[in-house]
């Protein structure tokens, strides 16, 4: 079975540019997050997914951060314009439902601003 | 305070050793899931517990509803389990939202 696909991996660009993110959950799966890890703390939730509506979006900075998910299928997190402090590795997981069943991890794409 | 809480943040320990990294939460929760983040590398789920105990190989996971604890346990423990282990708490209301502890980072060293 694959897993949950990100890209890319790495990405460097200065600030107040912008950025894009891609996931593609697991087939099948309804529920789709997106998380912040900055370096040396726990992932935050930045958006979660029910298929293509949104279910929680309260932590996401919505001046810079944009995410969609149109088809409910695969996501995009956008950034624009970033930020020094938007530097962090961007998870995505997914799960079968709200409150069904484990996570399952992206490999993360991890973002540098200059 | 957090309402997830992880101890201790850092265990060095010796091959072979038996590791214990413990978490507390605060509020009431419909499951805990453990996590394993290996330096560099995505997250990977160990276990997800609502009650009792779990086993998977080297690793016991256990969990005390009412004292809102939960432990998890490597036996013979080696270097290839360096790594940094989080527990997060999927909440009990609304949309039962994951709430993360900040992470135990365990070195074994050979």
């Amino acid at each position: 079975e694959a897993g949950v696909a990100q890209s890319p991996r790495y990405k460097i660009i200065e600030k107040r540019q912008s950025v894009a993110f891609w996931c593609n959950p697991i087939s099948g799966h309804a529920t789709l997050y997106w998380y912040q890890q900055i370096l040396g703390q726990g992932p935050k939730l930045l958006i979660q997914f029910q298929n293509n509506g949104v279910v929680d979006d309260s932590q996401l900075p919505k001046d810079r951060f944009s995410a969609e998910r149109l088809k409910g299928v695969d996501s995009t997190l956008k950034i624009q314009p970033a930020k020094l402090e938007d530097s962090a590795v961007y998870l995505c997981a997914s799960s079968l439902g709200l409150s069904a069943g484990e996570l399952f991890f992206g490999e993360g794409s991890r973002l540098t601003v200059l | 305070k957090n309402e997830v809480e992880q101890s201790p943040q850092n265990l060095t320990a010796q091959e072979g050793e038996f590791i214990t990294i413990n978490c507390s939460y605060s509020v009431g929760i419909s499951a805990l899931h453990w996590l394993q983040q290996h330096p560099g590398g995505g997250i990977v789920s160990l276990f997800m517990l609502s009650s009792g105990k779990k086993k998977h190989g080297r690793l016991i996971a256990t969990i005390n509803i009412q004292e809102k604890h939960s432990s998890l346990h490597i036996t013979a423990s080696h270097p290839r389990d360096s790594a940094v282990y989080i527990c997060a708490v999927r909440v009990n209301f609304g949309n039962e939202k994951l709430t993360f502890g900040t992470g135990t980072r365990l070195t074994i060293i050979p």
